[in-house]
């Protein structure tokens, strides 16, 4: 069965600064995602990520995949408060997504 | 309409009662999932349809839960005899075709809570 295990699952930045979050899984996947959640909202499609090596940005946004490592980072460049939210990384398992516990980001000004 | 429309967006009802959850995909996806979100599991999957292909029930916690999808548009997540432990946010996400380039795009939502 796949494991998806994100870290850190809080995180409490200061505008300006950059970070990354990490989402390690545990059996090979073709595909990985990542996703924004606002507080009561549904979740938001940020990067669809398929090959060993892909590099995807978005703004402030970058994420990256490592399919040898089972590693996907996303890397946040000079945060801002409203990139304040939770992110989570799903993996692609047979038909279904497996998501990670999510990432809580907090944006201080 | 121009998202995943669920309804309703709040449900509280009492235990042991049955609840229907609907949801109406973005026009032209022919994959519809549904899954639930709740503090202690995360985000779990429960059921996926592929057009008319027989559906992926393998997430379906019980035998209480099942659900329908009528003319490969609109779905009903149907939970019989509600326990307290059903109380969840339940998301229904659709795509263009099960396949590795189509993100996943979700509703809004159904909050469910369980007296």
């Amino acid at each position: 069965e796949l494991k998806v295990e994100q870290n850190p699952l809080f995180l409490s930045m200061q505008e300006g600064k950059n970070y990354t979050i990490y989402c390690n899984y545990s059996t090979t996947s073709d595909r990985l995602y990542w996703y924004r959640q606002d507080p009561g909202k549904s979740l938001e499609s940020l990067f669809v990520l398929l090959s060993n090596g892909a590099v995807k940005q978005e703004g402030r946004l970058m994420a990256s995949l490592d399919t040898k490592a089972r590693l996907s980072t996303l890397h946040i460049t000079a945060a801002v408060h409203d990139l304040s939210a939770t992110y989570f990384c799903a993996v692609g398992y047979g038909n279904k997504l497996v998501f990670g516990a999510g990432t809580i980001l907090r944006v201080k000004s | 309409g121009a998202g995943v429309s669920q309804s309703p967006s709040n449900k509280v009802t009492e235990k042991g009662k049955d609840v229907e959850l609907r949801c109406d995909p973005i026009s032209g996806h022919t994959a519809l999932y549904w899954y639930r979100q709740s503090l202690g599991q995360g985000l779990e999957f429960l059921i996926y349809f592929q057009g008319n292909s027989a559906p992926d029930k393998s997430g379906l916690p019980s035998d209480r839960f099942s659900a329908e999808r009528t003319g490969g548009s609109v779905s009903t997540l149907t939970i019989q005899r509600t326990q307290q432990e059903d109380s969840a946010v339940y998301l229904c996400a659709s795509s263009r075709r099960q396949g590795a380039n189509q993100p996943q795009h979700f509703g809004d939502g159904t909050r469910l809570s369980i007296l």
